[in-house]
C-alpha cells in the first residue's frame, strides 16, 4: 500500500515562529502537493512539486514556501507563522501519468492540525 | 479556472437507505477527470470513485455510483444501502486531463458532511 506520512498530527506554534511541516511518501511518486483545509472552504492548493527541486505555486501560496530536496520528501515552511495560518494541512502524492489518458490516483497523508497562538 | 460547487454542507440518511450528494463544476475544457473523496473522522482522505469525462458510462464501485451529466456539468454521488461507516465528509474534485506540469492539481469543492442515522 502507498503510504504518505506527515510528521505530526497536531502542532501548536507561536506567532512569528518558523514552522516546518514534513511529508514523506514511500512509492517513488513524482508529484507531491500541500493543501490547506478549512471549514466551508474545502481543500485549497498551497504548493505542488513535480520533481526534485521543482515547485509551482498553487492557489494560496502567500506566507508559505516549500522544499523538495529528495523525491520522497516534501516540506511546507511557514516563514513566520500567523494566527490566520491555523488550519488543517494535508499532503498528497501521485505518480506521473504515462499519457493523457492515464488517471492516476492521489494519495493523502493523515493531516496535520496546526494551531498558531 | 475551474470551480467545483457542493451546495449541501450537511446531509443525513437512515441506515440502509439511499442518499445522493450533489456536485456541479465549471470548466471550459472538454476532457477532464472527476472524483469523489471521503474523509472520515480519522482525517485520512480516501478515493471513493472516479469518472473520466470521455466515458459516457457512469462509474460504479459496489454501493457507490455516480450520475455524470456532462452537458449540465453535474456529478452526483449515490450511496446505496447506507452504513454507519459511510459517515464522513465527502469532497467532489476535478482535474484536467492534460499531463503538462502545472495541470496536475485537484480542485476540490467545499464538502458535504454525511451523517448516518441508526
Amino acid at each position: 500500500d502507498v503510504k504518505v506520512t506527515q510528521s505530526s498530527r497536531y502542532l501548536v506554534k507561536r506567532t512569528g515562529e518558523k514552522v516546518f511541516l514534513e511529508c514523506v511518501q514511500d512509492m517513488d511518486h513524482e508529484n507531491m502537493f500541500w493543501y490547506r483545509q478549512d471549514p466551508g472552504l474545502g481543500l485549497r492548493l498551497i504548493y505542488f512539486s513535480y520533481d526534485v527541486k521543482m515547485k509551482e505555486k498553487g492557489d494560496i501560496p502567500e506566507g508559505y514556501s516549500v522544499s523538495r530536496e529528495k523525491k520522497e520528501r516534501f516540506s511546507l515552511i511557514l516563514e513566520s507563522a500567523s494566527t490566520n495560518q491555523t488550519s488543517m494541512y494535508l499532503c498528497a502524492s501521485r505518480p506521473l501519468p504515462r499519457d493523457t489518458t492515464s488517471n492516476t490516483e492521489a494519495f493523502f497523508g493523515q493531516g496535520t492540525r496546526l494551531t498558531v497562538v | 479556472a475551474q470551480t467545483v460547487t457542493q451546495s449541501q454542507p450537511e446531509m443525513s440518511v437512515q441506515e440502509a437507505e439511499t442518499v445522493t450528494l450533489s456536485c456541479t463544476y465549471d470548466t471550459s475544457e472538454s476532457d477532464y477527470y472527476l472524483f469523489w473523496y471521503k474523509q472520515p473522522p480519522s482525517r485520512q482522505m480516501i478515493l471513493v470513485i472516479r469518472q473520466e469525462a470521455y466515458k459516457q458510462q457512469n462509474a460504479t464501485e459496489n454501493r457507490f455510483s455516480v450520475n455524470f451529466q456532462k452537458a449540465a456539468k453535474s456529478f452526483s454521488l449515490k450511496i446505496s444501502d447506507s452504513q454507519l461507516g459511510d459517515a464522513a465528509m465527502y469532497f467532489c474534485a476535478y482535474r484536467s486531463v492534460r499531463a503538462n506540469f502545472g495541470n496536475e492539481k485537484l480542485t476540490f469543492g467545499t464538502g458535504t458532511r454525511l451523517t448516518i442515522i441508526p
